[in-house]
C-alpha cells in the first residue's frame, strides 16, 4: 500500500522569497516520487523524480526536492519564487503493477505567489 | 520533443449521450494511462494498456469503457454520460516495463468534458 500527504492545502509567498512544499509519504516498498506542476486549465508537467540515485534532486525552474527516508519526506523547495510559479502542485508516490506503474497523487499545494 | 497529444480539448455532451477521448502517446511510449480529475480534485486514475492488453483497472465506472490499438494510441468511450462526469481527463504514457524509466508518466495536456 501506498500514500501521500501533502500538508498544505495552499502556501503563499511573496515574490522572491523561498518556496516550501512539504510532501510526506508511505510506501511498502521502496518508492519512486514525483513532483508535478499544473497551471490552471493545463496538463501535469514534471518538475522531478526520485529514483534513489541522489537524495537531493534538482528539476526544473530552479526546484528541487530531497528526499529523506527516515522521516518519509519529499519536500519540495525553490530559493526565490517567481509569479510564474503560481500554480497546483502534486507530490506524486508511485508502485509498480504488472505491466505499468500505478501512482498516486497528493491532493495538491495550491501556491500563491504575491507581487 | 514530441508529448502526448489528446483529443478533442474541449467536449460537451448531453446526459445519456456517448463521448469518445483519444490519446497518442509519445513515439516508443507503449504503455497508456488516463486519468479523471474533477474539479479542484487530484487525479484519479482510471485505467492502463501495456502492449494493447489491459494492464491495470483504477477507478472506472462500468459506463466506461478503453481500449489500445496497435499504433499504441489508446481510445476512451464514455456512454450514458452523466453530469458528473464533467471533467478534466488525461492520458499519460511512458515507456515498457523493464527500463527503470517506466515509473515515470508523461501527461496530456487533457480534453475537457462537460456534462449537460
Amino acid at each position: 500500500a501506498q500514500s501521500v500527504t501533502q500538508l498544505d492545502s495552499h502556501v503563499s509567498v511573496s515574490e522572491g522569497t523561498p518556496v516550501l512544499l512539504r510532501c510526506n509519504y508511505s510506501s511498502s516498498y521502496s518508492p519512486s516520487l514525483f513532483w508535478y506542476v499544473q497551471h490552471p486549465n493545463k496538463g501535469l508537467q514534471l518538475l522531478l523524480k526520485y529514483t534513489s540515485a541522489a537524495t537531493l534532486v534538482k528539476g526544473i525552474n530552479g526546484f528541487e526536492a530531497e528526499f529523506k527516508k527516515s522521516e518519509t519526506s519529499f519536500h519540495l523547495t525553490k530559493p526565490s519564487a517567481h509569479m510564474s510559479d503560481a500554480a497546483e502542485y502534486f507530490c506524486v508516490v508511485s508502485r509498480a503493477s504488472g505491466g505499468s506503474y500505478i501512482p498516486t497523487f497528493g491532493r495538491g499545494t495550491s501556491l500563491i505567489v504575491h507581487p | 520533443a514530441a508529448g502526448v497529444i489528446q483529443s478533442p480539448r474541449h467536449l460537451i455532451k448531453e446526459k445519456r449521450e456517448t463521448a469518445t477521448l483519444k490519446c497518442y502517446p509519445i513515439p516508443r511510449h507503449d504503455t497508456v494511462y488516463w486519468y479523471q480529475q474533477g474539479p479542484g480534485q487530484d487525479p484519479q486514475f482510471l485505467i492502463s494498456f501495456y502492449e494493447k492488453m489491459q494492464s491495470d483497472k483504477g477507478s472506472i465506472p462500468d459506463r466506461f469503457s478503453a481500449q489500445q490499438f496497435s499504433d499504441y494510441h489508446s481510445e476512451l468511450n464514455m456512454s450514458s454520460l452523466e453530469l458528473g462526469d464533467s471533467a478534466l481527463y488525461f492520458c499519460a504514457s511512458s515507456y515498457r516495463p523493464g527500463t527503470r524509466s517506466t515509473d515515470t508518466q508523461y501527461f496530456g495536456p487533457g480534453t475537457r468534458l462537460t456534462v449537460l
